[in-house]
C-alpha cells in the first residue's frame, strides 16, 4: 500500500486558516487522496477526497500537487471544533480498506 | 443527518468469553465495515462486507473474528474467544458503494476484557 506521511502535531490560532499537508510521493495513478480526522473520543469522521483536481466542500478544501506527490487539507477558518487528529489515506478503487497512519493532530488555540 | 449507530457502548467481558458487537448502518448503504483502535494507537481495518460476503479481511481479522448480517439490518462482529489483547475500541462503518466512496463511522464500542 501506498504511504503517506504527515506531521505528528500542529497549532493554529481560531477563526485562522489551516493548511495541513501531506506527502505521498509513492502514489500510484489510480490512487485517490482521502482525509478523515477524529475528534477527541469520536469515531472518525470523512472530510473530504480527490484524484488529480483541487475539491472543495462545505467542510474543507483539498489542494493536490501537479505531480499528485503532495496535498494539503485547508480549513479555511478553524475553530475549537476542529480540534483532531486528521488522517491522509491513500486508496485504490478496488481496494476497500483504508490504512491509517498516525495523523496529524491539530491544536486550535482560542 | 442519516448516521451509523452502534451497541453497546461499552463491554467488559471475561477473558474466553464470547462477545458480540452490534452496529446498524446507514439504510441505504451496501458496504459494510469493521474497524478497531487500542487506546493511544492507529485505527487498524479488520474486516469489509458487501453482499453477505466478506470482501477483504486483515491479518487481524483471524478464525476467532466473524462477521454477518444476521436480519438484513444488523450488521455484527463476533469474537469467540476473547483475549486480552482484544480490548479496544471498535467501529463499524458503512458506505454507498466500495473503493471510493467515503465512510461513515459510528461512535465506536468500548471493548474492555478481564
Amino acid at each position: 500500500d501506498a504511504k503517506t506521511t504527515q506531521p505528528n502535531s500542529m497549532e493554529s490560532n481560531e477563526e485562522e486558516p489551516v493548511h495541513l499537508p501531506c506527502n505521498h510521493s509513492t502514489i500510484s495513478g489510480t490512487d485517490y487522496i482521502h482525509w478523515y480526522r477524529q475528534l477527541p473520543s469520536q469515531g472518525p469522521e470523512y472530510v473530504i477526497h480527490g484524484l488529480t483536481s483541487n475539491v472543495n466542500n462545505r467542510m474543507a478544501s483539498l489542494a493536490i500537487a501537479e505531480d499528485r506527490k503532495s496535498s494539503t487539507l485547508i480549513l479555511h477558518r478553524a475553530t475549537l471544533r476542529d480540534a483532531a487528529v486528521y488522517y491522509c489515506i491513500l486508496t485504490m478503487d478496488s481496494n476497500y480498506q483504508l490504512i491509517w497512519g498516525a495523523g496529524t493532530k491539530l491544536i486550535i488555540k482560542p | 443527518e442519516p448516521e451509523v449507530t452502534q451497541t453497546p457502548s461499552h463491554q467488559v467481558t471475561q477473558m474466553g468469553q464470547e462477545v458480540i458487537l452490534r452496529c446498524v448502518p446507514i439504510s441505504n448503504h451496501l458496504y459494510f465495515y469493521w474497524y478497531r483502535q487500542i487506546l493511544g494507537q492507529k485505527v487498524e481495518f479488520l474486516v469489509s462486507f458487501y453482499n453477505n460476503e466478506i470482501s477483504e479481511k486483515s491479518e487481524i481479522f483471524d478464525d476467532q473474528f466473524s462477521v454477518e448480517r444476521p436480519d438484513g439490518s444488523n450488521f455484527t462482529l463476533k469474537i469467540r474467544s476473547t483475549k486480552l489483547e482484544d480490548s479496544a475500541m471498535y467501529f463499524c462503518a458503512t458506505s454507498s458503494s466500495g473503493g471510493l466512496r467515503e465512510q461513515y463511522f459510528g461512535p465506536g464500542t468500548r471493548l474492555t476484557v478481564t
